[in-house]
């Protein structure tokens, strides 16, 4: 099956800078790689994702890089603020007798310091 | 609230009790899944269902059994034969399996007591 790493666990960055999250995978049969948001006491929400046709996805501060030759997908947040502390998944959706399997990493906690 | 509602928030079980967790969509949604969290584990599948009336095991089924009698209703059953049943539970919902985000429920934290 698939096995998604993601790095680092936890990341602390100062308001203003750029925080980088990392995730690779194991089946190049995935294709689907969505990015969730958890605040603390609340449900993931998706953020943003990326599919494997598209390099690169925008959205405002938050991007999304795909590399399929290497199998890693990296999230980034410029001008970080307060409120981007959360817990942050990657995930990686592959096909197994025909049904999709989606897998997540095992989070990072974001802290972003005012 | 998001269209998918986990109920009840918080549970409490003695040892040896069966409980059911409960999961209800109004989105339309034809795949739903049950996750458990832990802390530094991430999310962990337990089982998902595409369609009414089928479901597959996860990679953590051990101990837990669902039904998909309706479109709308994925309930999740903790059994007794569950060594370590204390977590967060997530359910989800996506519009098919595939290359679709998930849309998620509040959690139920169940607690063994």
């Amino acid at each position: 099956g698939e096995n998604v790493e993601q790095h680092p666990s936890t990341l602390s960055v100062q308001e203003g800078d750029s925080a980088v999250i990392k995730c690779t995978y194991s089946d190049s049969a995935s294709n689907y790689f969505p990015w969730y948001k958890q605040e603390l006491g609340k449900r993931p929400q998706l953020i943003i994702d990326i599919r494997s046709n598209v390099g690169e996805k925008k959205d405002q501060r938050i991007a999304v890089t795909l590399n399929k030759t290497a199998k890693h997908f990296s999230l980034h947040i410029t001008e970080t603020q307060p409120e981007d502390s959360a817990v942050y998944f990657c995930a990686a959706s592959y096909a197994s007798g025909g049904s999709y399997i989606p897998t997540f990493g095992r989070g990072t906690s974001l802290i972003v310091h005012p | 609230d998001g269209g998918i509602t986990q109920s009840p928030k918080y549970l409490f079980r003695k040892e040896g009790q069966n409980v059911t967790l409960s999961c209800e969509q109004n989105l339309n949604h034809d795949a739903m899944y049950w996750y458990r969290q832990d802390p530094g584990q991430g999310l962990r599948l337990i089982y998902y269902s595409q369609i009414v009336n089928d479901f597959q095991k996860g990679d953590i089924a051990e101990g837990y059994s669902v039904s998909r009698e309706k479109k709308e209703s994925f309930p999740l059953t903790v059994t007794s034969a569950q060594k370590n049943p204390t977590a967060f539970y997530l359910c989800a919902s996506s519009i098919k399996q595939g290359d679709y985000g998930y849309t998620f429920g509040s959690g139920t934290r169940l607690t063994v007591v």
